[in-house]
């Protein structure tokens, strides 16, 4: 049960360019997040989903995107990266309210 | 807006009882969730709290009461390998949805 994988697990890239996380269940979960991690704040939200086709922002969503076309995919894209875009992101996913989420390995993102 | 505290940092030796305390305000709480993770890896989850009370999980405890805003987590016969963050996070559906918020998590260090 491979659960919830996140592609790549490092990234390198300069500013201004356009990047794209990936993040893969297999549990066919009904929801799924994405949070970036610093330090001195934590855990942040920066969107979730409730269902294909359904996304809402969370706590820092400028700069990023998202889609949900399918149940198990939900990529995270930073349009034009900046700086402090550097962070480690996490993906999650849960089957509803009472649920625990589930988070994938992250993936380190560094803007240079 | 919601507002989640717990302290930075603490320290225990091994076989010793330790408690993380964690307050929250929020405007639509639905539930606590504890976290723990290690150094370089994702969150995974320990306990899930929406009632009044305690909830026990082999060493693990956690404790809520909705009134005061408080929980705790109990960490009994501790461990080299509990050294770690201990991460408290409210679902607040006014606020997030069925997304998690966190607060920005205790380090805890165990020594022999």
């Amino acid at each position: 049960d491979a659960g919830i994988t996140q592609s790549p697990r490092y990234k390198i890239t300069e500013t201004g360019r356009q990047v794209t996380l990936m993040c893969h269940q297999t549990w066919s979960h009904s929801y799924m997040f994405w949070y970036r991690q610093d330090l001195g704040h934590g855990l942040r939200l920066i969107y979730y989903s409730a269902a294909a086709d359904i996304t809402d922002k969370g706590e820092v969503p400028d700069g990023y995107v998202v889609s949900r076309s399918k149940t198990e995919n939900f990529p995270l894209t930073l349009e034009s990266a900046t700086r402090s875009q550097t962070s480690v992101y996490f993906c999650a996913a849960g089957q509803g309210e009472a649920q625990p989420q589930h988070f994938g390995d992250g993936t380190r993102l560094s803007i240079l | 807006g919601q507002n989640i505290d717990q302290p930075t940092e603490m320290t225990a030796t091994e076989g010793a009882i330790v408690q993380i305390n964690c307050t929250y305000q929020t405007s639509g709480f639905n539930g606590l969730f504890w976290y723990q993770q290690h150094a370089g890896e994702a969150p995974t989850f320990l306990s899930y709290n929406v009632l009044d009370g305690l909830e026990e999980k082999g060493r693990f405890s956690s404790f809520l009461s909705r009134s005061k805003g408080y929980s705790y987590l109990l960490l009994k016969e501790l461990q080299m390998k509990d050294s770690a963050s201990y991460l408290c996070a409210v679902r607040d559906l006014l606020q997030a949805g069925t997304a998690l918020i966190f607060g920005k998590g205790t380090t805890l260090s165990v020594s022999s």
